[in-house]
Formats: structure tokens, sequence, C-alpha cells
């Protein structure tokens, strides 16, 4: 357990819809990425933020944002969802910048 | 010049066998590679990382060998188990980017009892 926490496990929804998805990091650490792992396209970063500022930003659609709240806990915001966007999110912590990243569990979300 | 490229994309080993899995990178900006291991519906767990300045890094059964000349690293695992049958990714870090990694596709490792 790598003490990354993200909710929901799984979200399955339809064409159009919007979600939010979930990341509480470790104890302490104060950076936050999100990921995209899908088959097509492996893991790719997509965001990072650092003490509640947006630090890095990746190959994020438009339609996607993030935000991470002053307990550090982060949220990934997707809308007007297509079916392309069917992928496993993880989310990943690290105590400050350019450390270890520990990655959560996942949030898989299928879009119908 | 932000990819890193990782082959094979599957392996198959015999327990007790050595599976090497190897990567390229054309980014000299790079100065920190990781290796993650990740089983079906968990995510990526950190197995060995490495700076540029070593050439080898050696935990238990896991080393890493590093050639900066060649951009290139890769991941030998001695004595390999059934329990290793995973996917495995290398990664690499900008020095100065924040600390978002760059993954290689991954390497699907089978080992056989």
């Amino acid at each position: 357990d790598s003490g990354v926490t993200q909710t929901p496990k799984h979200l399955i929804t339809a064409t159009g819809q919007r979600v939010t998805l979930r990341c509480s990091p470790r104890s302490g650490d104060l950076s936050v990425y999100w990921y995209q792992q899908s088959l097509d396209q492996g893991l790719q970063f997509l965001i990072q933020y650092y003490n509640g500022e947006e630090r890095a930003k990746g190959n994020i659609l438009e339609r996607f944002s993030a935000q991470q709240f002053p307990d550090l806990h982060s949220e990934l915001n997707l809308s007007s969802l297509e079916l392309g966007d069917s992928a496993l999110y993880f989310c990943a912590s690290s105590r400050l910048l350019q450390e270890t990243q520990y990655f959560g569990p996942g949030t898989r979300l299928l879009v119908l | 010049q932000q990819q890193v490229k990782q082959s094979p994309q599957s392996l198959i080993v015999q327990k007790g066998g050595i599976s090497i899995i190897n990567c390229a990178y054309e980014n000299t900006a790079f100065d920190y590679f990781p290796w993650y291991q990740q089983f079906p519906g968990k995510g990526p767990a950190l197995l060995i990382a490495i700076r540029p300045d070593v050439s080898e890094k050696k935990e238990g059964r896991f080393t890493i060998s590093f050639n900066k000349s060649a951009k290139q690293f890769s991941l030998h695992i001695m004595d390999s188990q059934p329990g290793d049958s995973a996917t495995y990714f290398c990664a690499a870090r900008h020095y100065n980017q924040g600390g978002k990694l760059i993954f290689g596709q991954g390497t699907e490792l089978s080992v056989k009892p």
C-alpha cells in the first residue's frame, strides 16, 4: 500500500457526461501528479500540482482540469466525455518536487 | 526528444533465469531514471532507480545498468520467479520540469515455473 488513495475505484458513465476523480496524497506529500494509462498511449503525464499551485502540464485535453485543495487532496475533472477517454487514471504523490513518486491504485473509467 | 523507448514489449523467462529489459532516451536533460513494477489492477510501484552519474545499481535481485554515452539503461532481474510476472515500466525525469515522469511503453514479463 503506497499510502495514496483514489476514489472511486471504478466509474462507468456515458459520452458527454462529466466526472470527478479524487486523490488523497500520502501524509506529508505536497506534490500530486495525474497520469492516464491506456492500451494505445501507455502511461501519460497529465498535470502536476505542488502545494496548491499548478506546476507542470502534459498532454492534458482542454476538457480536463484539475486542482489541489488546501488540505492537499486533488481532483481531476473530466468533461464532455468521449469513448476514447476510457482509461485508468492514476494519481501519484511526492514529498517535494523532484522526489520519488508513489502511485495510488487508480480509477478505472469506462465511457459508454 | 521527450520519448523513452522500451523493449521488448513482452518477455517470457523460465524460473531461475535472467530477465533483461532495455530502455533508450534522447534528452540529455533527464537526470533520474526509475523502474516501476505494475501488477494487474494495481498502480505502478517503484522498484529501483538510478541517476546518470552511476553506471550500475543493485537492490537484491534487481540491477539497473546505465550507459550514459549510449543513452541507454536496462533492468536485470536475476533468478526470476513466477511472482515477478508483471508489467515493468522504465521512466525518465527532466531535471527542471517539476518532476513529471516520461514512461516507456512497458514490458509484460511472464516467468514460467
